[in-house]
């Protein structure tokens, strides 16, 4: 199985500073052009929501303030400026191959 | 507007099984596939496997081969999860998703405890 490796576990950013979360794969998740790596947020109690699918491409409306990037093995999601309303843990997925596994998760706090 | 809605929360025993709904709205059934994740109390979220409604056909994550069983019904636009030989381990809330291309939306989760 891929394994997806998310750091930081936790972290605090203040309103308005860019918040950035990493997601590193055990082996390639890129193919033919793509890289199937995709960004949810989750609050508590809540459904997970879809921020970035295919490592870079803004879910339908998603603010702007998200974006994705990587390739490889190594994949980021930004947040800038990170508002109130972000606070959530944030989990990477991987779609190259069977199973479909899931990030350990990044809780962020807003300072 | 896209809606799932999961059937509501369960409680078991130990050894029994329970089966959880997903009834779909908003869009043709038939054309997305439809995944699952477990989500136990406090940890991060596990993907079950998922069923093309189209088909039937269906794909699991090794770790839950024997533990779920997928199915829909077309006629009711309604995706199904049935979970045997439960244990204190299998309590957690339980999501379906449709997928696209990646998990677009989400179900409300149906939570599911075992308990004697």
């Amino acid at each position: 199985d891929i394994v997806l490796t998310q750091s930081p576990a936790s972290l605090a950013v203040s309103l308005g500073q860019r918040a950035t979360i990493s997601c590193r794969a055990s082996k390639s998740v890129s193919t033919s052009g793509y890289s199937y790596v995709h960004w949810y947020q989750q609050k508590p109690g809540q459904p997970s929501k879809l921020l970035i699918y295919l490592a870079s491409n803004l879910e339908s409306g998603v603010p702007a303030r998200f974006s994705g990037s990587g390739s490889g093995t190594d994949f980021t999601l930004n947040i800038h400026p990170v508002e109130e309303e972000d606070a959530a843990t944030y989990y990477c997925q991987h779609s190259r191959e069977l199973p479909y596994t899931f990030g350990g998760g990044t809780k962020l706090e807003i300072k | 507007q896209v809606q799932l809605q999961q059937s509501g929360a369960d409680l078991a025993k130990p050894g029994a099984s329970v089966k959880m709904s997903c009834k779909a709205s908003g869009y043709t059934f038939t054309n997305y596939w439809m995944h699952w994740v477990r989500q136990r109390p406090g940890q991060g979220l596990e993907w079950i496997g998922y069923i093309n409604p189209s088909t039937d056909y269906t794909e699991y994550n090794q770790k839950f081969k024997d533990k779920a069983t997928l199915t829909a019904d077309k006629s009711s636009s309604t995706a199904y999860m049935q979970l045997s030989s439960l244990t204190s381990e299998d309590s957690a809330v339980y999501y379906c998703a449709r997928w696209p291309y990646a998990m677009d939306y989400w179900g409300q989760g149906t939570s599911v405890t075992v308990s004697s």
